[in-house]
């Protein structure tokens, strides 16, 4: 059972479009969630992360926006830039484990 | 800074056989995590270490896997005997506690059973 959902396997963007890569969980105990961006043969590295008190986050390029009663959070980036080409994850802990669980990613291809 | 570092890179062994995976996490960092992603899928974690001692190893196949973090810094992981489905990346991971929710992944090792 999938408790973080990452429905679209790929998205393909033009440069300077925006991407939107979205992310749907099913535990109301997440309280916390990630972003992580893989590079191939790299291991994922953090991008940006929300908390539920907040329903947005902004960091440079990168926004996450947080729907609680839909249980659905999304990445924007704006603009998309070739070097963003990457498998992005979504990732969401509870306080109580301090464990991520994560969803099984987009690929986000970003044509110049 | 160095990263979290990971050896080897690359791993081509037979069913049955046994592997074992190095992983060197940030200075200063006391959790360190394993986890497996197997292809298409995201990573799960194994094995949590805060400095030594196993925080969480809930969900490592403990028939077939092992860990350890003897003096609180390096660990490695253990697979004996391997079996198709363990083809997968092993990611090691570390953060400055157990209760800092950013980890910083290594490169991972990409494990092939044949």
């Amino acid at each position: 059972d999938q408790q973080v959902k990452q429905n679209s396997p790929s998205l393909s963007v033009q440069e300077g479009r925006i991407s939107i890569l979205n992310c749907d969980y099913t535990n109301s105990m997440f309280d916390y969630f990630l972003w992580y961006k893989k590079y191939p043969a790299e291991g994922p590295t953090f991008l940006i992360s929300i908390s539920s008190i907040k329903d947005k986050n902004e960091d440079g390029r990168f926004t996450v926006f947080l729907n609680k009663s839909a249980k659905h959070l999304s990445l924007h980036i704006v603009p998309s830039q070739p070097g963003d080409s990457a498998v992005y994850f979504c990732a969401a802990l509870t306080g109580g484990s301090y464990i991520p669980t994560f969803g099984r990613g987009t690929s986000l291809i970003v044509h110049p | 800074e160095a990263g979290v570092a990971q050896s080897p890179r690359y791993k081509i062994i037979e069913k049955r056989q046994s592997v074992a995976f190095w992983c060197n996490p940030i200075s200063g960092h006391a959790t360190l995590y394993w986890y497996q992603q197997i292809l298409g899928q995201g990573p799960k974690l194994l094995i949590q270490f805060q400095n030594n001692g196993v925080v969480d190893d809930s969900q490592l196949p403990k028939d077939r896997f092992s860990a350890e973090r003897l003096k609180g810094v390096d660990s490695t992981l253990k697979i004996q005997p391997a079996k198709l489905e363990d083809s997968a990346v092993y990611l090691c991971a570390s953060s400055l506690g157990a209760f800092q929710e950013t980890q910083y992944f290594g490169p991972g090792t990409r494990l092939l059973v044949l």
